[in-house]
């Protein structure tokens, strides 16, 4: 079955380091997504990406915050100068579009800021 | 606001032992309400989509159903692999989805 892979599975950065998360959706996928979690917190919805641009962004995806599909097959998430209330799971989404929402998760990054 | 609610919070039961998990939502115009089961330090794995009320779908021991502000995930006979955090969550108008807090399932043998 189809996978969404996420690397790495967990990093640890100095604050107000850059870091990169790394996804490969599912081929066939046209809608990508980040969304994370803080231990204990919901998921939550952090920007859509659909036809090489951003569909959608939440008010936690502010300035420090970019994603890219460079490549047609992998899809970063970049923090700029990570701060320690970045740290959480950050899990990246795909679906094929249109009326499916059906979405595939990748297993996540835990992404420690210290 | 659009709010997803999941109740309760924790629920732990005897292996064996039937229980029901509840999500209300209050999302004008839904598009699709999903149930994810969560493991511990992994994404949200898919277990059901539902669209409209009325519409129940099964798969082993859990059933889901739907009605116009409330999902319900009923789990018969849970064995302890059955163990995780069970997430419901809708898709907005736009398609992202808004997640409730989970309801995280224990079954003892």
């Amino acid at each position: 079955e189809p996978e969404v892979t996420q690397t790495p599975s967990h990093q640890v950065t100095q604050m107000g380091q850059e870091v990169i998360l790394r996804c490969v959706p599912i081929s066939n996928h046209l809608y990508f997504y980040w969304y994370r979690q803080i231990l204990g917190q919901k998921v939550e919805f952090l920007v859509s990406f659909y036809n090489n641009e951003i569909s959608e962004k939440s008010e936690i995806f502010d300035d420090q915050f970019s994603v890219e599909r460079p490549d047609g097959s992998n899809f970063t998430l970049k923090i700029r100068s990570t701060k320690l209330e970045d740290s959480a799971m950050y899990f990246c989404a795909s679906r094929t579009g249109g009326s499916n929402y059906g979405y595939t998760f990748g297993s996540g990054t835990r992404l420690t800021v210290v | 606001e659009d709010q997803v609610t999941q109740s309760p919070e924790a629920l732990r039961l005897q292996e064996g032992e039937s229980s029901s998990l509840n999500c209300s939502y209050t999302v004008s115009g839904l598009r699709g309400l999903f149930w994810y089961r969560q493991d511990p330090g992994k994404g949200p794995e898919f277990l059901f989509t539902l669209y409209s009320a009325g519409e129940e779908k099964e798969k082993e021991r859990l059933k889901a159903t739907l009605t116009k502000k409330e999902s319900f995930l009923h789990i018969t006979a849970p064995k302890p692999e059955d163990s995780a955090t069970y997430l419901c969550a809708v898709v907005w108008n736009t398609g992202k989805l808004i997640f409730g807090q989970g309801t995280t399932l224990q079954v003892k043998p």
